[in-house]
């Protein structure tokens, strides 16, 4: 168990329709990334978030968005999904502070039809 | 050219084998992760290393700075290592906890 949680575990959603992914870190843990794996690749950095700014974004268009609230919970939002949006989307959480471990959700996997 | 790339894509051992994944990479770094995912999705961090070598249990993880290389190697392996390997790179920048992932090694190991 890491302590990090995320939910819905599991999304249908269709083409143009907008979601919603949450995540819990550990208390404490300042830090937020989110990433998203498509099936048979690895992770893709989408943004982090510190201290509930945006710190850092990837080649990801601004239709993904975020926000990290004070309470350690964060959201990724996804407007005008693309079929090509089907993925694993993750979260990790770190204290921000050069630590040692990012502790990783178990995902959301998203399926856009 | 990806920033990091591991060997082998696929790996097949039987029960008992000694197993080693590779990860080299073409950037500065100031960690290396090695991650561990099941099927399923979920992740779990093995490693973090900036130099020299760590070890916990069956699992030692090395990396080599000049050369921009690691290894995992697992001793005694047992079905139960069956998953997906990722090796991770942290860059430089302090306070920026973005992680660029290999794509992966995916071991199977046969009773």
């Amino acid at each position: 168990e890491t302590g990090v949680t995320q939910s819905p575990t599991h999304l249908i959603k269709t083409r143009g329709q907008q979601v919603t992914l949450r995540c819990s870190s550990q208390s404490g843990h300042n830090t937020v990334s989110w990433y998203q794996q498509a099936l048979g690749q690895g992770p893709q950095f989408i943004f982090q978030y510190y201290r509930e700014e945006e710190n850092g974004r990837g080649n990801f268009p601004p239709r993904f968005s975020g926000l990290q609230f004070p309470n350690y919970s964060s959201e990724l939002n996804v407007n005008a999904l693309e079929l090509d949006d089907s993925a694993l989307y993750l979260c990790a959480s770190s204290d921000g502070q050069g630590g040692e471990t990012q502790y990783f959700g178990p995902g959301t996997r998203l399926l856009v039809l | 050219k990806n920033e990091v790339e591991q060997s082998p894509q696929n790996l097949t051992a039987q029960e008992g084998e000694f197993i080693t994944i590779n990860c080299s990479y073409s950037v500065g770094i100031s960690a290396l992760h090695w991650l561990q995912q099941h099927p399923g999705g979920g992740i779990v961090s093995l490693f973090m290393l900036s130099s020299g070598k760590k070890k916990h249990g069956r699992l030692i993880a090395t990396i080599n700075i000049q050369e921009k290389h690691s290894s995992l190697h697992i001793t005694a392996s047992h079905p139960r290592d069956s998953a997906v390997y990722i090796c991770a790179l942290k860059g430089l920048i302090v306070g920026n906890e973005k992680l660029t992932f290999g794509t992966g090694t995916r071991l199977t190991i046969i009773p």
